[in-house]
């Protein structure tokens, strides 16, 4: 069965730590995509990356940088967190030239940044 | 800039009737759509989609009608089922762009037993 695996499924940050949110898929995808999802305002793109070492500013990038050092792995970091910045965060992944067939969903992180 | 819009934050059916969950696009590079269906503490999971070059897909249940000219698509769940109630959203693709699907903002289905 493929997977996408996000490391924590919940989290209590403080003002201002530094956060790493870890996400690891077993299906070789090219693609990999960090969502977060907001009551009433969907699952909105972070940063995506088509390859290891590549990167991509999605539609809400401030205050989030992401690494990608090895194909299966692609973190997500909030650099200084804060409470706007409590949400939920959806790591996705696919296949090249496959998106348009939908994407593969690990369970989410419920982050709570108090 | 919400390029997919779902305007029903909510819905609900009673048992064995029609669900029809609605979406809205404004950019009309959008080429491809899809329908996720997400329970509380799980990921997104791709339900259905449609291609721009057709109007209509029917799997099982699930049915999405796409109406380019009107920028707007629907799915259909008939006959509704209790393990129905979830978040749905909408996404939506162009072919030719950069892999990104944008999703809207969703729509939590009730099923009413």
């Amino acid at each position: 069965d493929v997977k996408v695996t996000q490391s924590s499924r919940y989290l209590v940050k403080r003002t201002g730590e530094k956060v790493f949110l870890e996400c690891v898929q077993d299906m070789d995808h090219e693609n990999m995509f960090w969502y977060r999802q907001d009551p009433g305002l969907g699952l909105r793109l972070i940063y995506f990356s088509y390859d290891v070492k590549m990167k991509e500013k999605g539609d809400i990038p401030e205050g989030y940088s992401v690494s990608r050092e090895k194909k299966e792995r692609f973190s997500l970091i909030l650099e200084s967190a804060s409470t706007n910045q409590t949400s939920m965060y959806l790591c996705a992944s696919s296949s090249r030239g496959t998106a348009i067939y939908g994407y593969t969903f690990g369970s989410g992180t419920r982050l709570t940044v108090v | 800039d919400q390029q997919v819009k779902q305007n029903s934050p909510s819905l609900s059916v009673q048992e064995g009737r029609i669900s029809i969950l609605n979406c809205d696009y404004t950019n009309s590079m959008f080429d491809y759509f899809l329908w996720y269906k997400k329970y509380p503490a799980e990921g997104p999971t791709f339900l259905i989609s449609i291609s721009s070059i057709k109007d209509k897909n029917e799997d099982g249940r699930f049915t999405v009608f796409l109406n380019k000219s009107a920028k707007h698509l629907s799915l259909h769940i008939v006959p509704s089922q209790p393990g129905d109630s979830a978040v749905y959203f909408c996404a939506a693709s162009a072919v030719f762009g950069n892999e990104k699907l944008t999703f809207g903002t969703g729509t939590r289905l009730t099923i009413i037993p």
